[in-house]
């Protein structure tokens, strides 16, 4: 199958830094990825969806001041969570997908952020 | 958007018992229902899926069950295994591929040894 790589898998950073994480397609070309948040014992919420070349469309609530996507190139998507709070502190899953391949969705391995 | 739910939220069988996860959505459009495991701090995988021409597929012990009509479709694991403990989601989509999925409230699924 398909492979999708994130880094860093986990991080912890001081409160008001900001902090990159990036999705790479490693074996195909994604014309789309996703950005999941996952707290605690909760459910996958997608915030984002991220095409290549425009711009990200963010889901209701999910402030893109904040958490700056870029598809800049079709294997590399990043997310940035610009002054990180203790509150931002989540799981954080990508996910890709293009229309040339099957149409599955494969998932990044996750990116665990603490915020101190 | 998609409504989805999950039932039960937890679920403890014993070991070599089968577990039923059920999963309800609202938007009758959706034609791609898929059931994803994940492990504690892992990614979700993949386990099985079903389209909406087919009412039953199975895979080994894994089956998925679909009630269109009721809007509603089912995971069966039958003999479970220690390792199938994990948290189960559901995901139907109205298209499959390239499309953002709403998740299911999740299962979580521990089989008592």
């Amino acid at each position: 199958g398909a492979v999708v790589s994130q880094h860093p898998s986990w991080v912890i950073c001081k409160s008001g830094t900001s902090v990159k994480i990036e999705c790479r397609s490693l074996d195909f070309q994604a014309t789309t990825m996703f950005w999941y948040r996952q707290f605690p014992k909760q459910s996958l919420m997608l915030m984002a969806t991220s095409n290549e070349g425009s711009k990200a469309t963010y889901e209701q609530g999910v402030e893109k001041d904040k958490f700056l996507i870029n598809h800049a190139s079709l294997t590399l998507s990043t997310l940035t969570v610009t002054s990180a709070h203790p509150e931002d502190s989540s799981f954080y899953i990508c996910s890709a997908g293009t229309r040339g391949r099957s149409g599955e969705l494969f998932f990044g391995e996750g990116s665990r952020l603490t915020v101190l | 958007g998609e409504n989805v739910e999950q039932h039960p939220s937890t679920l403890s069988v014993q070991e070599g018992d089968s577990a039923v996860i059920k999963c309800t959505y609202s938007d009758s459009a959706s034609n791609y229902f898929p059931w994803y495991k994940q492990e504690l701090g892992k990614r979700p995988q993949l386990i099985i899926d079903i389209r909406s021409n087919v009412g039953e597929k199975k895979d080994q012990r894994i089956a998925v069950t679909l009630n269109k009509t009721a809007k509603h479709f089912s995971l069966h694991i039958t003999e479970t295994q220690p390792e199938d403990s994990a948290v189960y989601f559901c995901a139907p989509q109205i298209n499959f591929g390239n499309e953002k999925l709403t998740f299911g409230t999740g299962t979580r699924l521990t089989i008592i040894p």
